[in-house]
């Protein structure tokens, strides 16, 4: 059973839109909140992380919005462009952990039309 | 600098053969780690070396056999391949255990026939 939820499964956007993917968690000692995004045929890459001592963190276009209490976060694409079409993959890890213990969402394909 | 670097990047084996899938990392990272993903399951990781020398077991790792040869090298082996283990697989490395950038490599597809 997977600890991260990740939703929705799939996105379309319209170049300039705003693009939301969410994920909920349940185990509280998760501390470290990272997104990856995934080009077809390519490993994922890290795009962002958070910790949970801020409650936003924006880098660029790209922003999470972490809301402990709800054991939720989010990641926001501002301005979407064609080049952000990709699968993104929420994920959460334990700081006593390995980062190799990294429990991931299923993913979200995003599309972005011209 | 090329990073993560796995081979073979596909292959196909019929049920029961065994092979291995090749990683090695150039970024002196102490840490190494295989996944494997699948549709609308995410990565999920089989196996893990923290450091050169060991070797842990991850979520799925019944199947797979693992062997850190050295820090730059961490191997994969499916000693008798079943459908269920057809999946794209990926080698990653980072430089720490906690919280810390994880590189990934570009994958292999696996198809078990």
């Amino acid at each position: 059973q997977q600890q991260v939820k990740q939703s929705p499964q799939s996105l379309i956007v319209q170049k300039g839109g705003i693009s939301i993917i969410n994920c909920a968690y349940e185990n509280t000692a998760f501390d470290y909140f990272p997104w990856y995004q995934q080009f077809p045929g390519k490993g994922p890459a890290l795009l962002i992380a958070i910790r949970p001592d801020v409650s936003e963190k924006k880098e660029g276009r790209f922003t999470i919005s972490f809301n402990k209490s709800a054991k939720q976060f989010s990641l926001h694409i501002m301005d979407s462009q064609p080049g952000d079409s990709a699968t993104y993959f929420c994920a959460a890890s334990r700081g006593t952990d390995s980062w190799g213990k990294l429990q991931f969402g299923a993913g979200t394909q995003v599309v972005v039309t011209p | 600098n090329a990073g993560v670097t796995q081979t073979p990047k596909f292959q196909v084996l019929k049920t029961g053969q065994s092979m291995t899938l090749q990683c090695a990392q150039d970024m002196n990272h102490n840490s190494m780690y295989w996944y494997r993903q699948d549709p609308g399951m995410g990565l999920r990781l089989i196996y893990y070396s923290a450091s050169e020398g060991t070797t842990d077991k991850g979520e799925v790792p019944n199947g797979y056999n693992v062997s850190r040869l050295n820090k730059r090298e961490f191997s994969l082996r499916l000693e008798s391949a079943a459908p269920s283990q057809t999946s794209v697989y990926f080698c990653a490395s980072s430089a720490e255990a906690l919280n810390t950038e994880a590189f990934f490599g570009q994958g292999t597809r696996l198809t078990v026939v």
